[in-house]
């Protein structure tokens, strides 16, 4: 099946510094990728929607310039959390769209990071 | 806009024992796309189940299976003999066309199977 993985699984930093997370299909092309963000005990919520190639799109109340984003290949995008803050520390789950397939198709996620800002 | 509703935050079963999930939807758009997955602590998400909206036939699968109501706008989803294994955190998304098939999740029901 579609896999997709997310690297590092868990980060620790300190405030003020920068993380980049990875996300990468390992065997299908994903023309869209997207980022998540879950807090303990809630929901998913879209942070953005990345177009390989282009800018990426955010969701209402998400800073750009706090969250890059960049799709620079068909099987990857990164995220980056700049001069992260404690309140950055979630759990960020990407998931990535198989261009094989219909678009109403269901997602295929990776396994999540967990950053922990100090 | 779109609405996921999973009003059970927690809901804790002895082993064996049978236990549904709630999920309610609200959507404008009349064809759209109702998941489930399941989350385990290793914190991944595990695609279980996907049906569309012209399709209200339930399904099982194993030891689990779905009921889609579009009368009530609900699609619930029902552990038969509960596993410990099963312990984990359960979400019901929708996606339609309105929002590009992006889905949205319901806050979540985390099942806690005890031996």
């Amino acid at each position: 099946g579609a896999v997709v993985s997310q690297h590092p699984s868990w980060v620790i930093c300190k405030s003020g510094t920068s993380v980049k997370i990875e996300c990468r299909s390992l065997d299908f092309q994903a023309t869209t990728m997207f980022w998540y963000r879950q807090f303990p005990k809630q929901s998913l919520m879209l942070m953005a929607t990345s177009n390989e190639g282009s800018k990426a799109t955010y969701e209402q109340g998400v800073e750009k310039d706090k969250f890059l984003i960049n799709h620079a290949s068909l099987t990857l995008s990164t995220l980056t959390v700049t001069s992260a803050h404690p309140e950055d520390s979630s759990f960020y789950i990407c998931s990535a769209r198989d261009r094989r397939v219909p678009i109403n198709s269901p997602l295929h996620f990776g396994n999540g990071t967990r950053l922990t800002v100090t | 806009a779109q609405k996921v509703t999973q009003a059970q935050t927690e809901i804790s079963v002895v082993e064996k024992e049978d236990v549904t999930l709630d999920c309610v939807y609200e959507t404008r758009d009349t064809t759209y796309y109702l998941f489930w997955y399941k989350q385990p602590p290793s914190g991944e998400l595990v695609f279980l189940i996907r049906r569309n909206s012209f399709d209200e036939q339930n399904e099982i699968s194993g030891r689990y299976s779905w009921n889609f109501q579009k009368s009530t706008s609900s699609f619930n989803f029902t552990i038969t003999a509960s596993q410990v294994v099963d312990s984990a955190v359960y979400f019901c998304a929708l996606s339609m066309t309105g929002g590009s098939y992006i889905p949205t999740f319901g806050r979540g029901t985390s099942l806690i199977v005890h031996p």
